[in-house]
């Protein structure tokens, strides 16, 4: 049972490069959300998707754009990478709001 | 303002000891409430429900307390492998109600 998968694990860019995490979910969730993880702040919400269909933004949305491409998959994408993006990425999934919150493995992302 | 409050630690304790975390939370109609544990970055994994009857699991307990808006994770008997961060998770009214994380708590677990 796969749960949560996020693609690619590592990846280094260079800064105004373009890319796409990839996360895919096979627990029928509803929800799903995009977090990044730096040194001493925590995960901090990037975007959401309450359900298929519907993308709302987090506390720190600037530089990214989403999509819910089915129930199933949520992509976050790069436009114009910036060192500041330097980070762990993680995508979870829920069955709905305030349920438990499944994680995939993460992304470590470096722009130089 | 970060709306979910941890102390960082590091709370540095022998093995069999009993060690303590709170989590505050600042608004009062949060409805849900969840520990994780995340080991060396990474991923978060489920520790525990949070509710205001308490929850226990062994060695560990959790509790809510609504009236002064903070939760509790409790460690009885710590063992070396309990050494990991802590992350208390509150779900915030908005829009939609959304999953807030603390910064985490450090614990760390020493022969």
């Amino acid at each position: 049972n796969a749960g949560v998968t996020q693609t690619p694990k590592f990846q280094v860019l260079k800064t105004g490069q373009s890319m796409t995490l990839q996360c895919a979910q096979d627990m029928n969730h509803n929800s799903m959300y995009w977090y990044r993880q730096d040194p001493g702040m925590g995960l901090r919400l990037i975007y959401y998707s309450a359900s298929e269909g519907t993308t709302d933004k987090g506390e720190v949305p600037n530089g990214y754009n989403v999509s819910r491409l089915n129930k199933r998959e949520f992509s976050l994408r790069l436009e114009s990478a910036a060192p500041s993006q330097t980070s762990v990425y993680f995508c979870a999934s829920s069955e709905g709001e305030n349920e438990k919150l499944f994680f995939g493995s993460g992304t470590q992302l470096s722009v130089l | 303002r970060k709306e979910v409050e941890q102390d960082p630690g590091p709370f540095n304790v022998p093995e069999g000891a009993t060690v303590a975390f709170n989590c505050t939370y600042s608004n009062s109609a949060s409805q849900s409430f969840f520990w994780y544990r995340q080991d060396c970055r990474k991923e978060p994994k489920l520790l525990m429900s949070v509710y205001s009857s308490g929850n226990e699991d062994g060695r560990f307990t959790a509790q809510l307390n609504r009236a002064s808006q903070y939760i509790s994770l409790l460690i009885r008997d710590s063992k070396l492998s309990d050494s990991a961060t802590y992350l208390c998770v509150v779900w915030f009214p908005g829009g939609s109600y959304i999953p807030t994380f603390g910064r985490g708590t450090s614990l760390i677990v020493h022969p």
